[in-house]
């Protein structure tokens, strides 16, 4: 167990619909990172948050984003879903040079 | 621009037999390097990493990787294998000054030990 969290584990919708998807850090850590794993992409960088505050974006798109609050937890808001936006997504919180993952979230879009 | 390369999208080796999963990289600076393993249905668990001094790192579970920066490789070793090792394996990079810290990862292997 790494200590990061992800809820839910799972989620099915439509298309054309939104999620919410949550992360809670290990404790004491305050970066969370977004990644989404797909059979054609792999696993992608999509957004950092440090602090609460945006640090880096990577392939995320505009339909997708995100936010981290006061307590530390993130969420992942994805919009306009497509079948595409299927994937496992995961979060992970960085202590010094190491990040740790939470167990994911596995979309299906329909 | 950081960029990993896993050659073998999967390596078969019988159990007790030593393994290697391959993994080479390319980063602007001086890289970090990790591995980290997905058992079906999971998330990525960390083995191991290298970010400075001995070339040869150990890691969890018996695992152990070598730096080769003249390779640009960081090949993830392990000298008796298991049929639980039977799992996919990512290799990651991160350009040392890189702020945000964020990973590239490799496209995975699967491992699969028979017994």
């Amino acid at each position: 167990d790494s200590g990061v969290t992800q809820t839910p584990k799972h989620l099915i919708t439509a298309t054309g619909q939104r999620v919410t998807l949550r992360c809670s850090p290990r404790s004491g850590d305050l970066s969370v990172y977004w990644y989404q794993q797909s059979l054609d992409q792999g696993l992608q960088f999509l957004i950092q948050y440090y602090n609460g505050e945006e640090r880096a974006k990577g392939n995320i798109l505009e339909r997708f984003s995100a936010q981290q609050f006061p307590d530390l937890h993130s969420e992942l808001n994805l919009s306009s879903l497509e079948l595409g936006d299927s994937a496992l997504y995961f979060c992970a919180s960085r202590d010094r040079d190491t990040q740790y993952f939470g167990p994911g979230t596995r979309l299906t879009v329909l | 621009a950081q960029s990993v390369a896993q050659p073998e999208d999967q390596v078969n080796v019988a159990e007790g037999n030593p393994l290697t999963v391959k993994c080479t990289y390319s980063v602007s600076g001086n890289p970090y390097l990790f591995w980290y393993v997905q058992y079906p249905n999971r998330g990525l668990q960390f083995l191991l990493k290298y970010i400075t001094g001995d070339n040869l790192v150990k890691g969890s579970y018996g695992f152990e990787a070598e730096f080769n920066k003249s390779q640009t490789s960081f090949h993830l070793k392990k000298p008796s294998a298991l049929v639980s090792d039977s799992a996919l394996y990512f290799c990651a990079v991160r350009d040392k000054d890189n702020a945000g810290n964020m990973l590239t990862f490799g496209g995975g292997t699967r491992l699969m030990v028979k017994p």
